[in-house]
Formats: C-alpha cells, sequence, structure tokens
C-alpha cells in the first residue's frame, strides 16, 4: 500500500462546478497535513494546510479525518485557473530532523473548462 | 515572492558530465533543507535531506557518491549530480522550511525546481 494515496483522475469540469479530491494515508502516526498544487512543469505551492476541525480558505476546504486516515479537498466554483495537479502531502515523521520530511500522493489532475 | 531561489532552472549536458544545482533560502536561515526529484506524470520523491554542517541523509536506493550534497551555509545548500547519464534525467526540486524549525505544522516552501535533460 502506498503511503500517501489519491485518485489519479483526470478530472474534468466546468467552470463554476464544484469538485472534491480525496486522499488517505497509511501511517495512523502522520503529523501534519498540506494540499499543494502543482502547475505543469512547475514546482509545487502550498495551496493550504489541513488542520483536524477542518479549515476553509476562500472556494478551498480542507477536512481531516482522522480516524479514517483519510484528507479532502472541496473546490467551490471552480476557475479555469484552478486546473492544476494537487498534491496532497503528509508529514509521516514528527520528531528529530526529519520533521520537514513529506510524501507526497500522486497528485489529481484538474482540467476546469469553459 | 519567492524563499527558496534554486538555480539554475534548466541544464543540459553529455552524459558523464557532473552538474550542479544550488538552492538558496532567501531571508531565513534553513538548518535543513530537502531535495526531491520528480520523473515525468509522476510523484516528488524525496532524495536526501540536507543538514548544515553535518552529513546529508539519503533515502534508500539513493546513490550517496552519484548525488553529493553540501550544506555549507545556513542560507545554501548544493546537489551535484555525478557523472549525470540519461536515466537521470528529471525535475530537480529543494525545499526548506520558512519558519521556527520546532514546528512541524510549518509548511516547506520549494524551489523553482531545475530540469535536467542528460544527452
Amino acid at each position: 500500500r502506498k503511503e500517501v494515496e489519491q485518485d489519479p483522475g483526470p478530472f474534468n469540469v466546468p467552470e463554476g462546478a464544484t469538485v472534491a479530491f480525496n486522499c488517505t494515508y497509511s501511517n495512523s502516526a502522520s503529523q501534519s497535513f498540506f494540499w499543494y498544487r502543482q502547475d505543469c512543469r512547475k514546482e509545487p505551492k502550498l495551496l493550504m494546510s489541513v488542520y483536524s476541525s477542518g479549515n476553509e480558505d476562500g472556494r478551498f476546504t480542507a477536512q481531516l479525518n482522522r480516524a479514517s486516515q483519510y484528507i479532502s479537498l472541496l473546490i467551490r466554483d471552480s476557475k479555469l485557473s484552478d486546473s492544476a495537479t494537487y498534491l496532497c502531502v503528509v508529514n509521516l515523521n514528527a520528531g528529530g530532523t526529519s520533521y520537514g520530511k513529506l510524501t507526497f500522493g500522486q497528485g489529481t489532475i484538474l482540467t476546469v473548462h469553459p | 515572492g519567492a524563499v527558496v531561489s534554486q538555480h539554475p532552472s534548466r541544464v543540459i549536458c553529455k552524459s558523464g558530465t557532473s552538474v550542479k544545482i544550488e538552492c538558496r533560502s532567501l531571508d531565513f536561515q534553513a538548518t535543513t533543507m530537502f531535495w526531491y526529484r520528480q520523473f515525468p506524470k509522476q510523484s516528488l520523491m524525496l532524495m536526501a535531506t540536507s543538514n548544515e554542517g553535518s552529513k546529508a541523509t539519503y533515502e534508500q536506493g539513493v546513490e550517496k557518491d552519484k548525488f553529493l550534497i553540501n550544506h555549507a551555509s545556513l542560507t545554501l545548500s548544493t546537489l551535484t549530480v555525478t557523472s549525470a547519464h540519461p536515466e537521470d534525467s528529471s525535475f530537480y526540486i529543494c525545499s526548506a522550511r520558512f519558519g521556527l524549525s520546532s514546528i512541524i505544522n510549518s509548511p516547506l516552501h520549494f524551489g523553482n525546481g531545475t530540469r535536467l535533460t542528460v544527452t
């Protein structure tokens, strides 16, 4: 089983649609969680951190379910500019020098069309 | 603006040569930096953790003699791909944690990546 698993998609949605991405992680001791977006041939950029209580940033809502080891990202009112690959990222190590050692899911491709 | 700068952004080299990639933290000190590699249509894979003033920690399967890492200062880490071969062609990305290192929820910021093509 992969440490971080995502549905690779691709998701093709019209502008204005709501789309949800899911992610599961295998290590129950994982400490921190993030969603990054990566545009074609570019570096990943942080979209949002994911907190236990769930959090929202504009059109983006992230949820964490520790019991099910599941993370989600909801995008409302999709824009053309939302087209990208969305990476689920988990910090599997909590201590020592490996605190920054993130594990990436394979990414979910989103294409928003007019 | 960018908090992590990586150079060069693109390099083409011949098989057998060595390539050095620089990663700099801008306006902050990074005692630890991370080097990732991404092949086409695949996810980022951690290669090694670069520690300032000490040896890098390599992930399983990554040859330390082939991918030399030097982290000589708090703002600079370098990755040298030695005796590059076509299979080393990939997107190499460095990252650093911005903020107190003890805050594990602090996200990583990435350099803009280096696209290496070995002919």
